[in-house]
């Protein structure tokens, strides 16, 4: 069956402008969590969603960074004004319930000049 | 909170040898322990996990990792590697009753060379 997906595969923008990363989940899984991979770096959680609400955000770095899952399958991370340090692999996953073998996607690269 | 400590940043091997990468866990609380690999341009795949039960785990592609309490490891090994092994291996807790979320080590790149 089909994997995690994420869209898009790259994503370049200036400092200070709006992104929006979106992943599709296997279908059923209720669980599905982001993280974000630096270079040289292993994946570090941002936040996880249980269903429809975030049960877990300790991971989100700053108030510039938000997610949603309204109808508990499609995600989207969203990052307001861009700093460099953004700069990353976004990378979501799913799993068909809490503490299931969590499966990849192929993360999303994004790069802000 | 946890943590995880991957020793060997590097590992270069011969094809055919056999292969330990290291990983050392730091945790308050119990834990689940995972091996990832990613392939160049590949996302994130799982080896092997270990939940409870027997201390060695079997994964896929030969590999296998032993659990060892008392040292808060879980070294991954291969008898005999092939070129096709090459790729990043990362090692990954998750705090037992929480929400799962895994905490991973900074990965170990190994090269198999022919």
């Amino acid at each position: 069956g089909a994997g995690v997906s994420q869209t898009p595969s790259n994503k370049v923008t200036e400092k200070g402008k709006y992104v929006e990363l979106r992943c599709d989940p296997i279908s059923g899984h209720t669980a599905l969590y982001w993280y974000r991979q630096s270079l040289g770096q292993g994946p570090e959680f941002l936040i996880y969603f249980q269903g429809t609400g975030a049960a877990d955000d300790s991971g989100l770095p700053n108030d510039r960074f938000f997610a949603v899952r309204p109808e508990g399958s499609v995600s989207t991370l969203k990052i307001q004004r861009t700093e460099r340090g953004d700069s990353a692999v976004y990378l979501c996953a799913s799993s068909s319930y809490r503490g299931e073998t969590q499966y990849f996607g192929p993360g999303t690269r994004l790069l802000v000049l | 909170a946890q943590s995880v400590t991957q020793l060997d940043s590097q590992v270069p091997v011969f094809e055919e040898a056999p292969v330990e990468l290291r990983c050392n866990y730091s945790s308050s609380v119990s834990v689940y322990l995972f091996w990832y690999v990613q392939y160049p341009n590949q996302g994130l795949q799982l080896l092997l996990k270990y939940l409870s039960g027997s201390t060695l785990v079997k994964g896929i592609n030969g590999f296998e990792a032993e659990f060892n309490k008392s040292q808060t490891s879980f070294h991954l090994r291969k008898p005999s590697v092939h070129i096709s092994d090459t790729a990043e291996y990362f090692c990954a807790v998750s705090a037992q009753g929480g929400s799962e979320k895994l905490v991973f080590g900074k990965g170990t790149k190994l090269t198999v060379n022919p």
